[in-house]
C-alpha cells in the first residue's frame, strides 16, 4: 500500500496563475481533508470531503476549490494563486468522516511545497 | 473556540534521557486526542491516538496520557535516540466546529548524540 500520495511535491507559480493539487489514497477510507501549514499557525483545515459525493469548508477556505473525483481521489484548485497561498499542502484520509465517536486516525501525505511569486 | 497549545516549542536533551511533551487545549468536549511525528521537509507520521474515554496509550518507548477534564495529555519517549530529533504535534478532534482536528503549534526535539 502507497497510503496517500500527492503530486507534484513542489511547485513554483506566478501571481493569477492555477493549478490543480492532486491526492489519492489506496486505503479505502471513505474521508479525505486538505490542510495547509504555515510557520507560527499549525495545521489549518481548508476543505474535507466526509464521502464520495460530498465536499465541506474547513477553516481557511477562501480561494481554494476542491472536487471529490472518487472515493480514492480528492484535488485541491486554486483558481488564481496569490503569495498568501505560499505554504505547504497536506492531504489526508480516515476511515470515516471525524464525526461522532470513533477510533478513526487521520493519515497523512509527504506534502507539496507551494511557493506565488 | 478550540485552540491547542504545546510548549515548549523547542527542546534539547542528550541521547538516552526521557522526552516529555505538552499538549494542551482549552475544550474538553473531545472525541480523542492523536500525537503525530514530523520529519523536516516530509508529512506526519500518526504515532498514537487517545480515545476520550482513555487515560493512556502506549507503542514501544511511547506512552501518551489524557487528562481531559484538566485539558492535557502528554507524550512520553523513553530512552531518547538521536533518531527520535522531529517535531512532534498534538491535535484533538471536537464534539463542536464540524468535529474537525484542531492540530497544536508543535515542539521541535533535538536529541543530542
Amino acid at each position: 500500500n502507497a497510503g496517500v500520495t500527492q503530486t507534484p511535491k513542489f511547485q513554483v507559480l506566478k501571481t493569477g496563475q492555477s493549478m490543480t493539487l492532486q491526492c489519492a489514497q489506496d486505503m479505502n477510507h471513505n474521508s479525505m481533508y486538505w490542510y495547509r501549514q504555515d510557520p507560527g499557525m499549525g495545521l489549518r483545515l481548508i476543505y474535507y470531503s466526509a464521502s464520495e459525493g460530498t465536499t465541506d469548508k474547513g477553516e481557511v477556505p477562501n480561494g481554494y476549490n476542491v472536487s471529490r473525483l472518487n472515493k480514492r481521489e480528492f484535488s485541491l484548485r486554486l483558481e488564481s494563486a496569490a503569495p498568501s497561498q505560499t505554504s505547504v499542502y497536506f492531504c489526508a484520509s480516515s476511515p470515516r468522516v471525524l464525526a461522532g465517536p470513533s477510533y478513526n486516525e487521520q493519515f497523512f501525505g509527504p506534502g507539496t511545497r507551494l511557493t506565488v511569486l | 473556540k478550540q485552540e491547542v497549545t504545546q510548549i515548549p516549542a523547542a527542546l534539547s536533551v542528550p541521547e538516552g534521557e526521557n522526552l516529555v511533551l505538552n499538549c494542551s487545549f482549552t475544550d474538553s468536549a473531545i472525541y480523542n486526542l492523536q500525537w503525530f511525528r514530523q520529519d523536516p521537509g516530509k508529512g506526519l507520521t500518526s504515532l498514537l491516538l487517545i480515545q476520550s474515554s482513555q487515560r493512556e496509550q502506549t507503542s514501544g518507548r511511547l506512552n501518551a496520557s489524557l487528562d481531559k477534564s484538566s485539558g492535557r495529555s502528554t507524550l512520553y519517549i523513553a530512552a531518547s535516540q538521536p533518531g527520535d530529533s522531529a517535531t512532534y504535534l498534538c491535535a484533538v478532534r471536537g464534539r463542536a466546529a464540524g468535529n474537525k482536528l484542531t492540530f497544536g503549534g508543535g515542539t521541535r526535539v533535538l536529541v543530542k548524540p
